[in-house]
């Protein structure tokens, strides 16, 4: 199953603001939105956001998600040493029946 | 608290089986869609399977269709994902998920996971 595209990496400095994209196509990104996954190492994946920006309780406001035709981006502002992590993209592909993920990318915070 | 408790895994032959199983508690496990994930060591996520609130309608990724099941209990509060025909690429870590808002594709809960081998 294909799946979304990520750039594999991104840096940026402290304080800095990082864009991270997701891209798909019409039948998953493009049809039902993305959510935002990040995930440290060694642990579970947390869940950032879904579609227009729907945030679960206790998600930072320095993150927020957006969408435009088949890209979705997670953009975090304010970047934090904590912010360091890889971050992934999910969307459930009507044509697939399935679930489909970006390979993932991994932030650095400089 | 909310919280899923993945068991199960350990080191099967290739060709071999096993199933796993996901607790779930501090949530009206029967009312939520649940997935399966897993990630390779050193890899990103690869989703496996995901079963409706009622267990009726199942969906699965190529890659294990027709060799893994998913299931759930409602009774017991249980995830199960029973594993067949099992092959080398699907050594992994296995992680339980709640789906979020009727989502199908975003997972607000996940279990600390749960570490399959497979190798002769």
């Amino acid at each position: 199953q294909a799946g979304l595209t990520q750039p594999p990496s991104v840096s940026k400095g402290l304080r800095q603001t990082a864009t991270l994209t997701c891209t798909g196509n019409s039948n998953n990104v493009g049809n039902q939105g993305a959510a935002w996954l990040q995930q440290h190492q060694g642990h579970p994946p947390k869940l950032l956001s879904y579609r227009n920006n729907n945030r679960p309780s206790g998600i930072s406001e320095r993150l927020s998600a957006s969408r435009s035709g088949n890209t979705a981006s997670l953009t975090i502002t304010g970047l934090q040493p904590e912010d360091e992590a890889d971050y992934y993209c999910s969307a459930w592909d009507t044509s697939l029946s399935a679930v489909v993920f970006g390979g993932g990318t991994k932030l650095t915070v400089l | 608290q909310v919280q899923l408790v993945e068991s199960g895994g350990g080191v099967v032959q290739p060709g071999g089986s096993l199933s796993l199983s996901c607790a779930a508690s501090g949530f009206t496990f029967s009312s939520y869609g649940m997935h399966w994930v897993r990630q390779a060591p050193g890899k990103g996520l690869a989703w496996v399977a995901f079963t409706r609130y009622d267990g009726v309608n199942k969906y699965y990724a190529d890659s294990v269709k027709g060799r893994f099941t998913i299931s759930r209990d409602n009774s017991k509060n249980t995830l199960y994902l029973q594993m067949n025909s099992l092959r080398a690429e699907d050594t992994a870590m296995y992680y339980c998920a709640k789906d979020f808002e009727s989502s199908w594709a975003a997972f607000d809960i996940w279990g600390q996971g749960t570490m399959v081998t497979v190798s002769s």
